[in-house]
């Protein structure tokens, strides 16, 4: 089984609002990511996490704020968020034991008004 | 430099033909590891094969096939028999040395297939 769940599949939200993406992998895998994709766009990594510590961000601003709860478990939080952040947001898990293959998430489409 | 080259926006294959898609990759590390993805219009990225740097043979799996010419560093994906579901964006990545966690994506390629 290689499934990665993601929730809410569509979020709409205002600037000012507070929302939370969520994440869940039930393989034992030790690395968590959470990517950004803008239409027609390669994905982008935004945050890695390995074994339950944040290992990489890639200057992500601020207003998205990582959590990794446990090791099944991914969270992004969303703060004030701007219009141009409206993008479908993957998450993806790997074993992180030098077993790279990244399996994805069906991803949360997000609108930003 | 680019990590990851695809030079193919789109392509239309018809039903049942076979497929190639182009991925050249440029990377000064011995180790490295070659993927592919399939994207459908959903937007769920599909994991479909692996290369490992020092994988002696090609990789396939089912359909899926891939051309590795380590001297020209291209990893291009063969697609045989192809299926109308196999329309959707594919994407070329790869891993170098070390550093596990770090994919770098190509640009994508839009594959279409004809009835």
């Amino acid at each position: 089984d290689t499934e990665v769940t993601q929730t809410p599949k569509h979020l709409v939200m205002g600037m000012t609002n507070k929302k939370s993406l969520k994440c869940e992998q039930h393989m034992g895998h030790r690395a968590m990511y959470w990517y950004k994709q803008k239409a027609k766009k390669p994905p982008e990594l935004m945050f890695v996490y390995s074994y339950e510590k944040l290992s990489i961000n890639e200057s992500v601003p601020s207003r998205f704020s990582p959590e990794c709860p446990n090791s099944s478990l991914l969270n992004l939080h969303l703060h004030a968020l701007q219009p141009e952040d409206s993008a479908l947001y993957l998450c993806a898990s790997s074993q992180g034991r030098g077993h790279e293959t990244q399996y994805f998430g069906p991803g949360t489409r997000l609108l930003v008004l | 430099a680019q990590k990851i080259t695809q030079t193919q926006p789109g392509m239309f294959v018809q039903e049942k033909e076979a497929v190639t898609l182009d991925c050249t990759y440029d990377t000064s590390d011995p180790s490295y590891g070659l993927f592919w993805y399939k994207q459908p219009s959903s937007g769920e990225m599909i994991f479909l094969i692996y290369q490992g740097s020092y994988d002696q043979q090609n990789a396939t799996e089912g359909r899926y096939s891939l051309n590795f010419q380590k001297a020209r560093k291209s990893a291009n994906l063969v697609i045989s028999a192809s299926q109308l579901g196999d329309s959707a964006m594919y994407f070329c990545a790869m891993r170098e040395g070390d550093n596990f966690n770090k994919f770098y994506f190509g640009s994508g390629t839009k594959l279409n297939v004809k009835p």
